[in-house]
């Protein structure tokens, strides 16, 4: 199985601040026949399901500001939010789907500092 | 509007089985692979299993290979998992999940339930 391991596990950052979270893989996500990084970034806040944020390591959802970005290749990967806001408090996770098992990463936790 | 319910979940002593459904509606659900994913009380998430918009490819997770089913109906727009030989490892909230497709790719899980809470214990 492909190990994700994100860090830090607990975040705080003042409001307006950039937060990075890091997400590495035990093996490649990059599948040279399509160029593309297989990763997905989620966003979880308390009492809700999951909502994707990014896919393709680098590619916002519709809807998602554009405060939020990722980045990466391979097997070392970065979710940035560029100006923290309130409601951006929430468990991020990280999941690749190069193949099954989908394992997501242990998550990292985003407060207000 | 895209909705996924599920249903099932319980309170059931370690050993005994259990089946989860998940009712789709607001899309076309026979166009869509779909998965379950679970998260311990406190925990992060955990992909459980994942079945093709046919049926015909299902994947499974190492620690529910051999005692979790998978299985759809089209026709009835439902999702079930059949979860046997249950242990006190598997309370969790159980979330149903449609996949998010992308240049043909299955490039993570769009829209999600609300998810429906299994308690294992005696």
């Amino acid at each position: 199985d492909i190990v994700m391991t994100q860090s830090p596990v607990s975040l705080a950052v003042s409001l307006g601040d950039r937060a990075t979270i890091s997400c590495k893989s035990s093996q490649t996500l990059f599948y040279s026949s399509n160029n593309k990084n297989y990763l997905t970034w989620y966003q979880q806040k308390p009492g809700q399901p999951p909502r994707v944020l990014i896919y393709w390591a680098s590619t916002r959802e519709f809807g998602v500001p554009d405060r939020f970005s990722g980045s990466g290749s391979g097997t070392d990967f970065t979710l940035t939010i560029s100006s923290l806001q309130a409601e951006d408090v929430a468990v991020y996770y990280c999941q690749q789907y190069f193949t099954t098992p989908y394992t997501f990463g242990q998550g990292t936790k985003l407060e207000i500092k | 509007e895209v909705q996924l319910v599920e249903s099932g979940g319980g309170l059931v002593q370690p050993g005994r089985s259990l089946r989860l459904s998940c009712a789709g509606s607001g899309f076309t659900f026979d166009d869509f692979a779909m998965h379950w994913v679970r998260q311990a009380p406190g925990k992060g998430l955990e992909w459980v299993s994942g079945i093709s918009w046919s049926g015909s490819t299902i994947a499974y997770a190492g620690s529910v290979k051999g005692r979790f089913t998978i299985s759809r109906d089209n026709a009835k727009n439902s999702l079930y998992v059949e979860m046997d030989s249950l242990r006190v490892e598997d309370t969790a909230l159980y979330f149903c999940a449609r996949a998010k497709y992308s240049d043909g790719y299955v490039v993570g899980f769009d829209y999600w339930g609300p998810g429906t809470l299994v308690t294992v214990s005696s």
